[in-house]
């Protein structure tokens, strides 16, 4: 089945500061969603992204679909923003093992 | 508030009593399924549904059942809950099983087998 590999694994910030979150998959995808798990381990549907670029306040996402990946963009990072960050693929929503994110203030 | 519930959020249990997490969703969705998070592994999907007594196995079905009956109910039944069970139970719906839709989480359900 498709594998899906994010990085990095971790990432520590301080408020403020922008960072790039990635997603590989190993073959075509239909589907493409980010994710935010909050402290309390809500998941949160951030984007819905097959392809193309979207934008909602600070946060970004661009699919290269021809190349396998997604990137998830945070800029100037607020302490709510911490927690784990997830890309799913495809109708059964394969995950990948996520981001854990950490913004210091 | 179109959401999707479960309960219990939190629970306790021992090796061998069965259990039950409902799940319900009040958007009319016709997809349901579940999913198991393990640390390292992200999410792994257990069961799914496309619509009312239409159920399919996922990538990590043993040991767990499901039934649809209603379009708004999606319960996962663990007939005899093993301690390699433990762990952070999500239900989720959508509109549709199709490519273009987005899926909804409940809050989760942490469960302990001891």
């Amino acid at each position: 089945g498709i594998q899906v590999e994010q990085s990095p694994p971790d990432l520590i910030l301080q408020e403020g500061a922008n960072s790039t979150l990635r997603c590989n998959f190993s073959d075509s995808v239909n589907n493409l969603q980010w994710f935010h798990q909050n402290p309390w381990g809500q998941l949160i549907n951030l984007f819905y992204i097959p392809s193309g670029t979207k934008q909602n306040g600070r946060l970004s996402a661009t699919t290269v679909a021809t190349e396998r990946y997604s990137l998830l963009y945070i800029s100037s990072s607020q302490t709510t923003d911490s927690g784990v960050y997830f890309c799913a693929v495809n109708n059964d929503m394969r995950f990948g093992a996520g981001t854990r994110l950490t913004v210091k203030p | 508030e179109a959401q999707v519930t479960q309960n219990p959020r939190y629970l306790i249990t021992v090796t061998g009593k069965k259990l039950t997490v409902t799940c319900s969703q009040n958007m009319n969705h016709e997809y349901m399924s579940w999913y198991r998070q393990d640390p390292g592994l992200g999410l792994r999907q257990i069961y799914y549904s496309m619509n009312v007594e239409v159920t399919d196995k996922g990538d990590v079905p043993e040991g767990y059942k499901v039934s649809r009956k209603e379009k708004r109910n999606f319960p996962l039944i663990l007939e005899s809950p093993s301690p390699n069970q433990t762990s952070l139970y999500f239900c989720a719906s959508s509109r549709t099983g199709g490519t273009l839709e987005t899926q909804y989480f409940g809050p989760g359900t942490r469960l302990l087998v001891l």
